[in-house]
């Protein structure tokens, strides 16, 4: 099983959807989480960092669970913008890396 | 501006002849670290430093080598290119590697293409 897991997609939405993303981790020992958006060719960027509360920035929602091993990233009012593979991030604690999941990638439709 | 940069950007070679991938960062980050992307793999890291003269291994390290000498840079090198590490690699850097917030957040360089032939 790998440490990290995320359902590939295409998730095909239209402008002005919902839409929600999970990424699962595997070691219960994991500290900091984060959503990482990754457009066409080019490099990561931080999106949003996951807090044990929860936490929301403008139309992104990112939730933990500990208790289920999962984080999840909401997009509302999808834009076309919005078009881009999103990636999480795990760091367990006691290791220094980060691990990444292999990204889900969002399709937003006029 | 606060940056990650790699060089060269894409590059093509042959089997067994040694590489040199750079990447330097202007952030006086502690961390920094590489990357491959391959598809449906995602993010595999290769090497990483806490600090100067100090790396170790990641998940996948074989036929790669890293050097810290100097805080700003982290070469990646391959002695004897190989067609599997044919990919799409990042270099990426962050302040520390402390849980505080902000301490994790990686800044990633623009990647490098590498075909082996």
């Amino acid at each position: 099983r790998k440490e990290v897991e995320q359902d590939p997609g295409p998730f095909n939405v239209p402008e002005g959807a919902t839409v929600a993303f999970n990424c699962t981790y595997s070691n219960s020992a994991s500290q900091s989480f984060f959503w990482y958006r990754q457009d066409c060719r080019k490099e990561p960027k931080l999106l949003m960092s996951v807090y044990s509360s929860g936490n929301e920035d403008g139309r992104f929602t990112a939730q933990l669970n500990r208790a289920s091993q999962y984080i999840s990233l909401l997009i509302r009012d999808s834009k076309l913008s919005d078009s881009a593979t999103y990636l999480c991030a795990v760091r367990a604690g006691g290791r220094r890396a980060l691990t990444f999941g292999s990204g889900t990638r969002l399709q937003v439709q006029p | 501006e606060a940056q990650v940069t790699q060089n060269p950007r894409y590059l093509i070679t042959v089997t067994g002849k040694k590489l040199t991938v750079t990447c330097s960062q202007n952030m006086n980050h502690e961390y920094m670290s590489w990357y491959r992307q391959d598809p449906g793999l995602g993010l595999r890291q290769i090497y990483y430093s806490m600090n100067v003269e100090v790396t170790d291994k990641g998940d996948v390290p074989e036929g790669y080598k890293v050097s810290r000498k100097e805080k700003r840079n982290f070469p990646l090198i391959l002695e004897s290119p190989s067609p599997n590490q044919t990919s799409l690699y990042f270099c990426a850097s962050s302040l520390s590697v402390g849980v505080a917030e902000g301490y994790n957040e990686q800044f990633f360089g623009p990647g490098t293409r590498l075909t082996v032939l």
